[in-house]
């Protein structure tokens, strides 16, 4: 099964902890995003990656750092997290230059007390 | 401004109804519009995209492009209880590396 798959899916944890939110597709995409989903601000982009060793920033990258050694795996790291972290992140991976669909994990949930 | 301007609802419609979603967007240089449908807890999933202007159907969806006044609209004919989620609209460059969403509607069917 087409499958983008994230850890954890909730994680409550406290400032300036470092942490690491895994992300992996077993689609052979070459691309992936992180995205953050707060409300009323709908999905920002944080980063993306068209292929291994190739990363950018996005719209929102202040507080986040990735990086993409493996096709598979786009890991999202938050070296020193501060609350105005807190959201619903959702990874995604796609074919590169393509009008195919991104798939969606289902999000982790942090919450940066 | 924010890039695209999405209408959060909720919206309330009985069963069989048409349902009409809409953005707007700011940057004329969009060339991909997309509707991605979010049920709770879950991931969007891709609904439809279309390139540059005009329309497109796919059973019971129709999205619209209007690039002359930057604005994207998706139909739902005879709407049923399970299209009841929240309704993404999402825009790309020529490049497909950068994505820009709209924040979301929210839509209940009611059966």
């Amino acid at each position: 099964e087409a499958q983008v798959t994230q850890n954890p899916r909730y994680l409550i944890t406290v400032t300036g902890k470092k942490l690491t939110v895994t992300c992996s597709q077993n689609m052979n995409h070459e691309y992936m995003s992180w995205y953050r989903q707060d409300p009323g601000l709908g999905l920002r982009q944080i980063y993306y990656s068209m292929n291994v060793e190739v990363t950018d920033k996005g719209d929102v990258p202040e507080g986040y750092k990735v990086s993409r050694k493996e096709k598979r795996n786009f890991p999202l790291i938050l070296e020193s997290p501060s609350p105005n972290q807190t959201s619903l992140y959702f990874c995604a991976s796609s074919r590169q230059y393509s009008n195919q669909p991104q798939h969606f994990g289902d999000g982790t949930r942090l919450s940066i007390l | 401004q924010k890039e695209v301007e999405q209408d959060p609802g909720p919206l309330s419609v009985p069963e069989g109804a048409i349902v009409s979603l809409n953005c707007t967007y700011s940057n004329s240089a969009f060339q991909y519009f997309m509707w991605y449908r979010q049920y709770s807890r879950k991931g969007p999933e891709l609904l439809m995209y279309t390139y540059s202007s005009g329309n497109k159907e796919d059973g019971r969806f129709t999205a619209q492009v209007d690039k002359s006044s930057k604005y994207i609209s998706l139909f739902i004919r005879d709407s049923q209880p399970s299209d009841s989620a929240t309704y993404l609209c999402a825009m790309s460059l020529n490049n497909f590396n950068k994505f820009y969403f709209g924040s979301g509607t929210k839509l209940n069917v009611k059966p």
